[in-house]
């Protein structure tokens, strides 16, 4: 199962709403997560069967789909989600992760 | 508080072999399944390969099957993964990730902790 990302980067404001797509090459049911990732650090789960959020992270992260297309949608951009964002898909081997969105500071 | 610590990367000659350890400790090791996974430098994370709590359930990515065998001994709260006839395109951070995917419920595999990598390169 190959997972495409969109759009590969963007740049945004601090307050702006961002979405993050992630197109599956078969349908995944729900099984998808989302993972934010900064320089030199691990990947940090966000969000899991596609809508579920992780504990502890903030509510301005939301997911949603379900099927082949998915989105992470970020409420209000804050100064901490300046980060690479992966999604996953979860349910049979091999797991693949989509190419990742960079979200930069406008 | 759940800790994953990986050692025994380095730098290796291609064709050679390298033996990655992962310490686990803050939670009931032998309850869930664990994974590899591996990133190269700018790229996306790519999944190498995970075992259940039993290792009875193991499963590899395409581009090392054959090459690389991962194994657990749950005793002593670890994970390892031998990596042999390594290649320049090993070249990369392997991380090793606990799952929420236990003996009480698995339902999908999602990370919800990783380890600090550690760096393995393959060039001669």
């Amino acid at each position: 199962i190959q997972l495409t990302q969109s759009p590969s980067s963007l740049s945004a404001s601090v307050g702006d709403r961002v979405t993050i797509t992630c197109r599956a090459s078969q349908g995944i049911s729900r099984y998808l997560a989302w993972y934010q990732q900064k320089p030199g650090k691990a990947p940090k789960l966000l969000i899991y069967v596609a809508s579920i959020l992780q504990s502890g992270v903030p509510s301005r992260f939301s997911g949603s789909g379900s099927g082949t297309d998915f989105t992470l949608t970020i409420s209000s951009l804050q100064p901490e989600d300046f980060a690479t964002y992966y999604c996953q898909h979860l349910n049979s081997y091999p797991l693949t992760f989509g190419g990742g969105t960079k979200v930069e500071i406008k | 508080e759940v800790q994953l610590v990986e050692s025994g990367g380095g730098l290796v000659q291609p064709g050679r072999s390298l033996r990655l350890s992962c310490a686990a400790s803050g939670f009931t090791f032998d309850d869930y399944a664990v994974h590899w996974v591996r990133q190269a430098p700018g790229k996306a994370p790519e999944w190498v390969s995970g075992i259940n709590w039993k290792s009875e359930s193991i499963g590899y990515a395409d581009s090392v099957k054959g090459r690389f065998t991962v194994s657990r001994d749950n005793a002593k709260k670890s994970l390892y993964l031998q990596m042999n006839s390594l290649r320049a395109e090993d070249t990369a951070l392997y991380y090793c990730a606990k799952t929420t995917c236990s003996r009480a419920s698995c339902y999908a595999y999602f990370f919800d902790y990783w380890g600090q990598g550690t760096l393995v390169t393959v060039s001669s």
